[in-house]
Protein backbone atom coordinates (compact mmCIF):
# COMPACT_ATOMS: atom_id res chain seq x y z
CA UNK A 1 0.00 0.00 0.00
CA UNK A 2 1.12 3.59 -0.60
CA UNK A 3 1.30 5.80 2.48
CA UNK A 4 2.16 8.99 0.77
CA UNK A 5 0.55 10.25 -1.88
CA UNK A 6 2.38 12.14 -4.88
CA UNK A 7 0.44 14.85 -7.00
CA UNK A 8 0.69 15.32 -10.19
CA UNK A 9 0.77 11.77 -11.32
CA UNK A 10 2.41 12.91 -14.05
CA UNK A 11 3.37 16.44 -15.60
CA UNK A 12 4.34 17.38 -19.05
CA UNK A 13 6.29 20.95 -18.99
CA UNK A 14 8.50 23.00 -21.73
CA UNK A 15 11.84 23.69 -21.15
CA UNK A 16 12.69 27.00 -19.39
CA UNK A 17 9.17 26.76 -17.14
CA UNK A 18 9.52 26.02 -12.94
CA UNK A 19 7.10 23.22 -11.47
CA UNK A 20 5.90 21.95 -8.15
CA UNK A 21 5.72 18.47 -6.94
CA UNK A 22 3.88 17.81 -4.06
CA UNK A 23 3.78 15.12 -1.46
CA UNK A 24 1.06 14.55 1.33
CA UNK A 25 1.15 11.86 4.66
CA UNK A 26 -2.07 11.10 6.98
CA UNK A 27 0.58 10.59 10.01
CA UNK A 28 3.24 12.79 10.90
CA UNK A 29 6.83 11.52 9.62
CA UNK A 30 10.69 11.34 10.86
CA UNK A 31 12.32 11.84 8.00
CA UNK A 32 11.31 13.02 4.38
CA UNK A 33 13.31 12.10 1.34
CA UNK A 34 12.94 12.71 -2.15
CA UNK A 35 14.85 11.02 -5.40
CA UNK A 36 14.88 10.49 -8.71
CA UNK A 37 14.77 7.57 -10.70
CA UNK A 38 15.32 7.44 -14.37
CA UNK A 39 13.59 3.98 -16.18
CA UNK A 40 16.24 1.06 -15.77
CA UNK A 41 18.15 2.54 -12.81
CA UNK A 42 18.08 2.50 -9.25
CA UNK A 43 16.81 5.74 -7.27
CA UNK A 44 19.17 8.58 -6.72
CA UNK A 45 19.43 10.67 -3.55
CA UNK A 46 18.36 13.82 -4.14
CA UNK A 47 17.59 15.79 -0.57
CA UNK A 48 16.09 14.81 3.03
CA UNK A 49 14.20 17.09 5.20
CA UNK A 50 14.09 15.98 8.83
CA UNK A 51 12.57 19.74 10.86
CA UNK A 52 9.55 21.45 10.41
CA UNK A 53 9.61 24.18 8.48
CA UNK A 54 13.07 22.79 6.63
CA UNK A 55 14.29 23.79 3.16
CA UNK A 56 16.84 22.69 1.31
CA UNK A 57 18.30 23.62 -2.50
CA UNK A 58 20.68 22.16 -4.90
CA UNK A 59 21.05 23.61 -7.76
CA UNK A 60 17.60 24.65 -9.17
CA UNK A 61 15.81 22.33 -7.09
CA UNK A 62 14.13 23.42 -3.45
CA UNK A 63 12.55 20.89 -1.41
CA UNK A 64 10.23 22.14 1.88
CA UNK A 65 8.67 20.23 4.39
CA UNK A 66 5.80 22.06 6.17
CA UNK A 67 5.63 22.94 9.96
CA UNK A 68 3.48 19.37 10.84
CA UNK A 69 6.08 17.07 8.98
CA UNK A 70 3.02 15.96 6.71
CA UNK A 71 3.44 17.84 3.44
CA UNK A 72 6.33 18.44 1.32
CA UNK A 73 6.67 20.15 -1.89
CA UNK A 74 9.49 19.68 -4.50
CA UNK A 75 10.14 22.48 -6.78
CA UNK A 76 12.27 23.06 -10.18
CA UNK A 77 13.33 26.22 -11.33
CA UNK A 78 13.93 26.90 -14.85
CA UNK A 79 13.82 23.14 -15.93
CA UNK A 80 15.76 21.66 -18.44
CA UNK A 81 15.67 18.05 -20.22
CA UNK A 82 18.47 16.39 -17.58
CA UNK A 83 15.53 16.39 -14.68
CA UNK A 84 12.98 14.59 -16.34
CA UNK A 85 12.42 11.24 -15.01
CA UNK A 86 10.48 9.94 -12.12
CA UNK A 87 10.54 11.34 -8.78
CA UNK A 88 9.62 9.57 -5.48
CA UNK A 89 8.92 10.97 -1.87
CA UNK A 90 9.81 8.69 0.55
CA UNK A 91 9.22 9.25 4.41
CA UNK A 92 10.51 7.48 7.39
CA UNK A 93 7.66 7.02 10.10
CA UNK A 94 7.87 8.41 14.07
CA UNK A 95 5.68 5.71 15.31
CA UNK A 96 6.82 2.78 17.99
CA UNK A 97 6.99 -0.02 16.57
CA UNK A 98 7.75 1.04 13.11
CA UNK A 99 11.65 -0.04 11.54
CA UNK A 100 13.94 2.43 11.96
CA UNK A 101 15.29 3.61 8.10
CA UNK A 102 12.05 2.02 6.41
CA UNK A 103 10.60 4.08 4.05
CA UNK A 104 7.36 4.21 2.38
CA UNK A 105 6.95 5.71 -0.97
CA UNK A 106 4.40 7.14 -3.06
CA UNK A 107 3.86 6.27 -6.56
CA UNK A 108 6.00 8.96 -7.82
CA UNK A 109 5.22 11.83 -10.49
CA UNK A 110 6.34 11.15 -14.02
CA UNK A 111 8.25 14.35 -15.52
CA UNK A 112 8.71 15.55 -19.46
CA UNK A 113 10.42 18.17 -20.12
CA UNK A 114 10.56 19.25 -24.13
CA UNK A 115 12.65 21.15 -25.42
CA UNK B 1 33.58 5.50 -3.53
CA UNK B 2 31.53 2.41 -4.67
CA UNK B 3 28.43 2.53 -4.31
CA UNK B 4 25.25 0.18 -3.77
CA UNK B 5 25.90 -2.65 -6.58
CA UNK B 6 23.07 -5.65 -7.51
CA UNK B 7 23.32 -8.70 -9.87
CA UNK B 8 22.09 -9.81 -11.88
CA UNK B 9 20.73 -6.89 -13.30
CA UNK B 10 18.33 -8.43 -15.18
CA UNK B 11 16.78 -11.94 -14.58
CA UNK B 12 14.29 -14.25 -17.03
CA UNK B 13 12.64 -17.09 -15.19
CA UNK B 14 10.40 -19.93 -16.16
CA UNK B 15 7.07 -19.92 -13.47
CA UNK B 16 8.11 -22.33 -10.69
CA UNK B 17 12.24 -22.14 -11.02
CA UNK B 18 14.19 -20.24 -8.07
CA UNK B 19 16.06 -17.63 -8.47
CA UNK B 20 19.13 -15.42 -6.52
CA UNK B 21 19.49 -12.27 -6.37
CA UNK B 22 22.84 -10.33 -4.85
CA UNK B 23 23.83 -6.95 -2.98
CA UNK B 24 26.75 -5.59 -2.42
CA UNK B 25 26.09 -2.54 -0.31
CA UNK B 26 28.48 0.59 0.41
CA UNK B 27 31.36 -0.32 2.67
CA UNK B 28 30.68 0.00 6.09
CA UNK B 29 26.89 0.37 5.55
CA UNK B 30 25.53 -1.84 9.02
CA UNK B 31 21.70 -1.10 7.85
CA UNK B 32 20.87 -3.03 4.44
CA UNK B 33 17.27 -2.99 2.95
CA UNK B 34 15.71 -4.99 0.27
CA UNK B 35 12.75 -3.22 -1.54
CA UNK B 36 10.21 -4.48 -4.49
CA UNK B 37 9.16 -1.96 -6.63
CA UNK B 38 5.84 -2.97 -9.50
CA UNK B 39 5.57 -1.33 -12.80
CA UNK B 40 4.30 2.05 -12.27
CA UNK B 41 4.44 1.95 -8.37
CA UNK B 42 6.96 3.27 -5.57
CA UNK B 43 8.99 0.90 -3.71
CA UNK B 44 7.79 -1.71 -1.01
CA UNK B 45 9.72 -2.55 1.74
CA UNK B 46 10.33 -6.28 1.83
CA UNK B 47 12.98 -7.17 4.76
CA UNK B 48 15.55 -5.03 6.96
CA UNK B 49 18.89 -6.39 8.13
CA UNK B 50 21.08 -4.78 10.70
CA UNK B 51 24.74 -6.45 10.19
CA UNK B 52 23.82 -10.50 9.48
CA UNK B 53 20.39 -9.60 11.83
CA UNK B 54 17.68 -9.62 9.73
CA UNK B 55 15.15 -7.00 12.32
CA UNK B 56 12.42 -7.20 10.35
CA UNK B 57 10.71 -9.17 7.40
CA UNK B 58 7.48 -8.34 7.69
CA UNK B 59 6.92 -7.03 3.48
CA UNK B 60 8.14 -10.34 2.23
CA UNK B 61 4.74 -11.36 0.51
CA UNK B 62 5.06 -15.20 0.63
CA UNK B 63 7.15 -18.37 2.95
CA UNK B 64 8.33 -18.30 -1.09
CA UNK B 65 10.57 -15.17 -0.15
CA UNK B 66 14.19 -15.69 1.57
CA UNK B 67 16.92 -13.10 2.18
CA UNK B 68 20.29 -13.94 4.16
CA UNK B 69 23.34 -11.47 4.91
CA UNK B 70 25.52 -13.75 7.18
CA UNK B 71 28.75 -12.44 7.39
CA UNK B 72 27.17 -8.53 7.29
CA UNK B 73 28.29 -7.29 3.99
CA UNK B 74 26.62 -9.40 0.91
CA UNK B 75 23.17 -9.86 0.80
CA UNK B 76 20.83 -12.46 -1.25
CA UNK B 77 17.62 -12.55 -1.70
CA UNK B 78 16.23 -15.90 -2.67
CA UNK B 79 12.60 -16.51 -4.77
CA UNK B 80 11.71 -20.25 -4.56
CA UNK B 81 9.26 -21.15 -7.40
CA UNK B 82 8.78 -18.07 -8.97
CA UNK B 83 5.67 -16.98 -10.07
CA UNK B 84 4.43 -14.32 -12.53
CA UNK B 85 3.11 -11.58 -9.98
CA UNK B 86 6.61 -12.19 -8.63
CA UNK B 87 8.14 -10.07 -11.71
CA UNK B 88 9.39 -6.69 -10.70
CA UNK B 89 12.31 -4.71 -9.94
CA UNK B 90 14.54 -5.92 -6.47
CA UNK B 91 16.33 -2.72 -4.94
CA UNK B 92 18.75 -2.84 -2.69
CA UNK B 93 19.73 -0.17 -0.92
CA UNK B 94 22.30 0.38 2.18
CA UNK B 95 22.20 3.13 5.11
CA UNK B 96 24.59 5.83 6.93
CA UNK B 97 23.17 7.84 9.39
CA UNK B 98 19.91 8.61 7.81
CA UNK B 99 20.29 8.30 4.34
CA UNK B 100 19.37 5.38 2.01
CA UNK B 101 21.38 4.98 -0.89
CA UNK B 102 19.65 2.10 -3.54
CA UNK B 103 21.75 -0.12 -5.88
CA UNK B 104 20.51 -0.12 -9.71
CA UNK B 105 17.99 -2.99 -8.84
CA UNK B 106 17.23 -6.37 -10.44
CA UNK B 107 14.64 -6.56 -13.29
CA UNK B 108 12.93 -9.75 -12.75
CA UNK B 109 10.34 -11.28 -15.33
CA UNK B 110 8.73 -14.32 -14.71
CA UNK B 111 7.24 -16.20 -17.92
Amino acid sequence: SQELEQSPQSLIVQEGKNLTINCTSSKTLYGLYWYKQKYGEGLIFLMMLQKGGEEKSHEKITAKLDEKKQQSSLHITASQPSHAGIYLCGASRADRGSTLGRLYFGRGTQLTVWP
Amino acid sequence: GAGVSQSPRYKVAKRGQDVALRCDPISGHVSLFWYQQALGQGPEFLTYFQNEAQLDKSGLPSDRFFAERPEGSVSTLKIQRTQQEDSAVYLCASRDQETQYFGPGTRLLVL
